[in-house]
């Protein structure tokens, strides 16, 4: 079955670190892009981070650029978001997610079940 | 950077009625959407169609898409009980604000 597991959410303040871990399985993980797609409390959903096949081009929201980083490990089937400096309107579910490029523009086929991080005083 | 623009924000519809969404792109140079349907808040996003038309592996018949200039559409043509939910189309990454389909 072709899967997305998030993991790594919780609370921290201001300031703080997180990183949330997504773990891939029944399918070629190293051959596809991955992003990471986030939903603050009552909000829409916001494209945060995509990286590509072996992690060497890494794209970020404005909204983050300079405080997350993006990286993968094709070796253990895994994406990371590190998360620095966050920010009370950081908080939200994080959701990983598969990258599909087979069509004219690329879209978000699979997606984890999300990680809840709060950031909060 | 796109910017898409969803309406209504909400539709408020019976099952069996037809549902048209729309998705304006303030870019015209990009021809192609995707749509997503999220039944809870929280809850992961399923992909329904993608370039625009083409739906998605396992979505029935009766949710479609099309594309006027920069205007995009997704129909559902038969609401069913699962399909209250919110639709977001997305084009370039970006995703508009989304439709809440609700039971009248």
């Amino acid at each position: 079955e072709v899967q997305l597991l998030e993991s790594g959410g919780g609370l921290v303040r201001p300031g703080e670190s997180l990183r949330v871990s997504c773990a891939a399985s029944g399918f070629t993980f190293r051959y596809y892009w991955m992003t990471w797609v986030r939903q603050a409390p009552g909000k829409g959903l916001e494209w945060v981070a995509s990286i590509n096949l072996d992690g060497s081009e890494k794209y970020f929201a404005d909204s983050v650029k300079g405080r997350f980083t993006i990286s993968r490990d094709n070796a253990k089937n895994l994406v990371d978001l590190q998360m620095n400096s966050l920010r009370v309107e950081d908080t939200a579910v994080y959701f990983c997610a598969r990258v599909d490029s087979s069509g004219q523009e690329d879209s978000f086929d699979i997606w984890g079940q999300g990680a809840k991080v709060t950031v909060s005083s | 950077e796109v910017l898409l623009t969803q309406s209504p924000v909400t539709l408020s519809l019976s099952p069996g009625d037809r549902a048209t969404l729309s998705c304006r792109a303030s870019r015209s140079d990009r021809f192609y959407v995707a749509w997503y349907q999220q039944k809870k808040p929280g809850q992961a996003p399923r992909l329904l169609i993608y370039d625009t038309s083409i739906r998605a592996a396992g979505i029935p018949g009766r949710f479609s898409g099309s594309q006027s200039g920069s205007d995009f559409t997704l129909t559902i043509s038969g609401l069913e009980p699962e399909d209250f939910a919110v639709y977001y189309c997305q084009q370039s990454g970006a995703f508009g604000g989304g439709t809440q389909v609700e039971i009248k």
